[in-house]
Formats: C-alpha cells, sequence, structure tokens
C-alpha cells in the first residue's frame, strides 16, 4: 500500500527558506517512471504544481518558481525534499506531496498548512 | 505554457441527475502515442485532491463507473451518470502533456 505524508514547519517568516520532507513508503523512486511530485493550495484556491522529481534524477520544475525550489531525495530514508526560498504571504497554502507513476497522481499525502507571517 | 480553462465554476446538481463539467487546453495534449495527457481530480470537503480519470478517459482503480472521461486534443468532459451526495467537492483537471504541469480552476459541484 502507498502512502506519503509531509513534515515540516507550520509558520514561517517571510524571508525564511521553507523546508518540507515527503517520507512515503509502498514503492520505490528507483522504480523506473515512479515520480514524487509537489502542489500547493493557497487557501480556498486552485492546485499549483510545483515540482516532480523522477526516480532517474529527473527533476522539473515550475518555471515560475524556479528559482526558488529545490527537489532533492533521501533514497535510504524514502524521503523527498523539497526547498522553497524567500517565503512571502502569497506562499502561504497547503502543500501536498504525492506519488505519480505514468500520467496521474494517483496516491496524495494529508498536506501541511504552511502560514508565511512575522 | 499551457492554459487550462475550466467551466463552469460552479454547478448545483439534483441527486440522481447528470452532470458535466469541461476542460479546455490552449494545446493539444494529444502525445504522438497516442494519449491525451489529461487527469480529472476530486477534492471533497477538507481532504487531499483523489485521481478520478487519468490519461483522458482511464478510471483510477475504486473510482465508480458514473464517472466517465472523453474528449481529445484540447476539449476535455468529465461526466457523472448520476450524481450522489457523495460526489460534492471541488473538480480540477490536470494537463501533464508537457511542463509546467497545469491544474485547471477548480469546479465547484454540490447538491441542490
Amino acid at each position: 500500500q502507498i502512502t506519503l505524508k509531509e513534515s515540516g514547519p507550520t509558520l514561517v517568516k517571510p524571508t525564511q527558506t521553507l523546508t518540507l520532507t515527503c517520507t512515503f513508503s509502498g514503492f520505490s523512486l528507483t522504480t523506473e517512471r515512479a515520480g514524487v511530485g509537489w502542489i500547493r493550495q493557497p487557501p480556498g484556491k486552485a492546485l499549483e504544481w510545483l515540482a516532480l522529481f523522477y526516480g532517474d534524477d529527473d527533476k522539473i520544475y515550475s518555471p515560475s518558481l524556479r528559482s526558488r525550489l529545490t527537489i532533492t531525495k533521501d533514497t535510504s530514508n524514502n524521503q523527498v525534499v523539497l526547498k522553497l526560498t524567500n517565503m512571502a504571504p502569497v506562499d502561504t497554502g497547503t502543500y501536498y506531496c504525492a506519488h505519480k507513476i505514468n500520467s496521474g497522481f494517483d496516491y496524495w499525502g494529508p498536506g501541511t498548512l504552511v502560514t508565511v507571517s512575522s | 505554457e499551457i492554459v487550462m480553462t475550466q467551466s463552469p465554476m460552479s454547478l448545483a446538481v439534483t441527486p440522481g441527475e447528470p452532470a458535466s463539467i469541461s476542460c479546455r487546453s490552449s494545446q493539444s495534449l494529444l502525445h504522438s502515442n497516442g494519449f491525451n495527457y489529461l487527469d480529472w481530480y476530486l477534492q471533497k470537503p477538507g481532504q487531499s485532491p483523489q485521481l478520478l480519470i487519468y490519461l483522458g478517459s482511464n478510471r483510477a482503480s475504486g473510482v465508480p463507473d458514473r464517472f466517465s472521461g472523453s474528449g481529445s486534443g484540447t476539449d476535455f468532459t468529465l461526466k457523472i451518470r448520476r450524481v450522489e451526495a457523495e460526489d460534492v467537492g471541488v473538480y480540477f483537471c490536470l494537463q501533464t502533456r508537457q511542463p509546467p504541469l497545469i491544474f485547471g480552476g477548480g469546479t465547484r459541484v454540490e447538491i441542490k
């Protein structure tokens, strides 16, 4: 059974760097075409895709956030880590990680709400 | 960047009646392999999104057959044959044809 769970701070100050960890089980990132994506959702708004990490070390970022995003993996701990620098209030929202194979994001974590405020 | 336009923004449906949601892309989502890279998701109140349809018309595991996806190229439709109370929430389409992956703006479905 595939599960994912996001962890990290619930409150960050403007200009700080957000570090979120996605801990997963039930699949291996070394499986061909398996990936972990990060998606966020401001309160009451639509979903926004941020980044995607494939098992072959292929990393894809949203162009609008590319300069601020870094996605890495910790294979030994079954984790994918997302860093978003220079946080601002507009970055407030729920951050999700999700498993992707073929086309769809078929398994999602419960999400973690991050608030940016001084 | 592909632009995704979803309509309507909201929909109120009588239980047992059908519902239809449209998603249009600014560029074709049809790959040379014959697949349309368009997914549909439902986000129930207070929950994470769940995959309903992938590659345009394939129901994800465990999704009731009252949900169906159709369309090709730039025009796609999600249909609910007979809406049930548990179908309330916000529906999103997502294009995965090329990065960046783009979600539609969402359609809120409520029960009359």
